[in-house]
């Protein structure tokens, strides 16, 4: 079936400018995620959203980020103003909340974003 | 807090084991992760592991547990051109939360 998508795969912006990032996750998975990766770093956790609770925003560096779940399933990420430490891969990732592997969550190719 | 560290690089020959190393700091993580990065590609996972289990065995890959050292490491056997990738050891604390906590990930190289 089909994966967790991302769009756009590329996005170059002027610094300043606001950027959408969107996801569409697995059809049925109730928990999406996502991470940062910058050059050199690890994966940084920026948000969780788990079907209709709260989500967890506590990765989100700045206010200048924020992320909304339409309908328990699109996802998108704004980053306002955007900087040049924003430059990243922006990857999500969905889950089943229960399963047979409750805790595999599949990953999107991810969104580089570059800021110029 | 959760901290999960691992090695950045690590070069082997075609046909030889490659055995990736991670150290966690949480002593209440509950599952343990293996996942790889493909250039161009996210993440898929590799293999897990409960923290009730010292050793799961999945074909090539060997996940060996050593919680009271809280050190985790992945071993390849006969490793391939195509195991070249970043592997991500990562933790979370289940119990119905799913925050997952990655690594920086380490860096195979296969050398033909």
């Amino acid at each position: 079936g089909a994966g967790v998508s991302q769009s756009p795969s590329n996005k170059v912006t002027e610094k300043g400018k606001d950027v959408e990032l969107r996801c569409d996750p697995i059809s049925g998975h109730t928990a999406l995620y996502w991470y940062r990766q910058s050059l050199g770093q690890g994966l940084e956790f920026l948000i969780y959203f788990q079907g209709n609770s709260a989500p967890d925003k506590s990765g989100l560096p700045s206010d200048r980020f924020s992320a909304e779940r339409t309908g328990g399933s699109v996802s998108t990420l704004t980053i306002q103003r955007t900087q040049q430490e924003d430059s990243a891969v922006y990857l999500c990732a969905s889950s089943f909340r229960t399963g047979p592997k409750p805790y595999e969550q599949y990953f999107g190719p991810g969104t580089r974003l570059t800021v110029t | 807090g959760e901290d999960v560290e691992q090695s950045l690089f690590l070069s082997v020959r075609e046909g030889d084991s490659s055995v990736i190393n991670c150290t966690y700091t949480d002593s209440s993580s509950t599952y343990l992760y293996w996942y790889k990065q493909e250039p161009g590609a996210g993440l898929q996972l590799l293999t897990y592991i409960f923290s009730n289990m010292d050793m799961k065995q999945d074909q090539r890959l060997t996940v060996l547990l050593n919680k009271k050292d809280k050190h985790l490491s992945l071993r390849i056997a006969d490793t391939q051109t195509g195991d070249s990738a970043i592997y991500f050891c990562a933790e979370s604390m289940g119990g119905g939360y799913q925050k997952v906590t990655f690594g920086i990930g380490t860096k195979l190289q296969v050398i033909p």
